[in-house]
C-alpha cells in the first residue's frame, strides 16, 4: 500500500522560510506530486503541484530531486495565516495512493 | 466562484439512527470522492466515483456505509445504522477527471456526532 511520509509537526515564527519534505517512495512514473493545506474547519485545499525540479507559485515552491522519491514544499516568509495542516500525496486515480493520511501540522508564532 | 457543497454542516445523532449526507460537486466535474477525517486516523477515502458510477469503495463499511449519485449534481453518504465510532468529519471533494494532475475540490465537511 502507497503511503507518504511527512512529520507530524513543525514550528516556526513569522517571516521565517519553512520547509516541509514528504517521502513517496512508491511513487509511480505517471504520479505527480500534490501538496495540499487545510486550515480548521475547512476542506483541504490546492497549494502546489509537480512533477520533477521545481515549481513556484504566488504561495509556495515545491522542490523534487530527480527520482522524485521525495518532495520538499517550501513557504517563504510565513505568517500566522499560514497556520494549518500540509498534506502531500502522488496525485493519483490509483486509490491506494489517495492517501492524505495526518499530514504536517504547521504552527507559526508572532 | 464555482465550490462543492455539502449538506448539513453539523449532525448530532443517536446510535442507531440513519445519517445521510449530501454533496454538490462543481458544476462540470466528472469525479466525486468521500472522504473521512478523525483526529486518529487523519484524512481517509471512502469511496469516489467518475461520471457518477462507483469505482472504488473499498475504503467504507460495506455493512453499514452506502455511497451514491442519484443525479450528476448531487452525491449522497449514507451511514445505517450509525455508531459513534463514525464520529468524524466527512468531506466530499470533485475533480475534473482521472489525470494524475487533476487537481481535487474540497468542501467544508460534514460534522457528524453520533451520541
Amino acid at each position: 500500500l502507497a503511503k507518504t511520509t511527512q512529520p507530524i509537526s513543525m514550528d516556526s515564527y513569522e517571516g521565517q522560510e519553512v520547509n516541509i519534505t514528504c517521502s513517496h517512495n512508491n511513487i509511480a512514473t505517471n504520479d505527480y506530486i500534490t501538496w495540499y493545506q487545510q486550515f480548521p474547519s475547512q476542506g483541504p485545499r490546492f497549494i502546489i503541484q509537480g512533477y520533477k525540479t521545481k515549481v513556484t507559485n504566488e504561495v509556495a515552491s515545491l522542490f523534487i530531486p530527480a527520482d522524485r522519491k521525495s518532495s520538499t514544499l517550501s513557504l517563504p516568509r510565513v505568517s500566522l495565516s499560514d497556520t494549518a495542516v500540509y498534506y502531500c500525496l502522488p496525485d493519483s486515480y490509483n486509490t491506494d495512493k489517495l492517501i492524505f493520511g495526518t499530514g504536517t501540522r504547521l504552527q507559526v508564532f508572532p | 466562484d464555482a465550490r462543492v457543497t455539502q449538506t448539513p454542516r453539523d449532525k448530532v445523532t443517536e446510535m442507531g439512527q440513519e445519517v445521510t449526507m449530501r454533496c454538490q460537486p462543481i458544476l462540470g466535474h466528472n469525479t466525486v470522492f468521500w472522504y473521512r477525517q478523525t483526529m486518529m486516523q487523519g484524512l481517509e477515502l471512502l469511496a469516489y466515483f467518475r461520471n457518477r458510477a462507483p469505482l472504488d469503495d473499498s475504503g467504507m463499511p460495506k455493512d453499514r456505509f452506502s455511497a451514491e449519485m442519484p443525479d450528476a449534481t448531487l452525491a449522497t453518504l449514507k451511514i445505517q445504522p450509525s455508531e459513534p465510532r463514525d464520529s468524524a468529519v466527512y468531506f466530499c471533494a470533485s475533480g475534473l477527471g482521472l489525470a494524475s494532475n487533476n487537481e481535487q475540490f474540497f468542501g467544508p465537511g460534514t460534522r457528524l456526532t453520533v451520541l
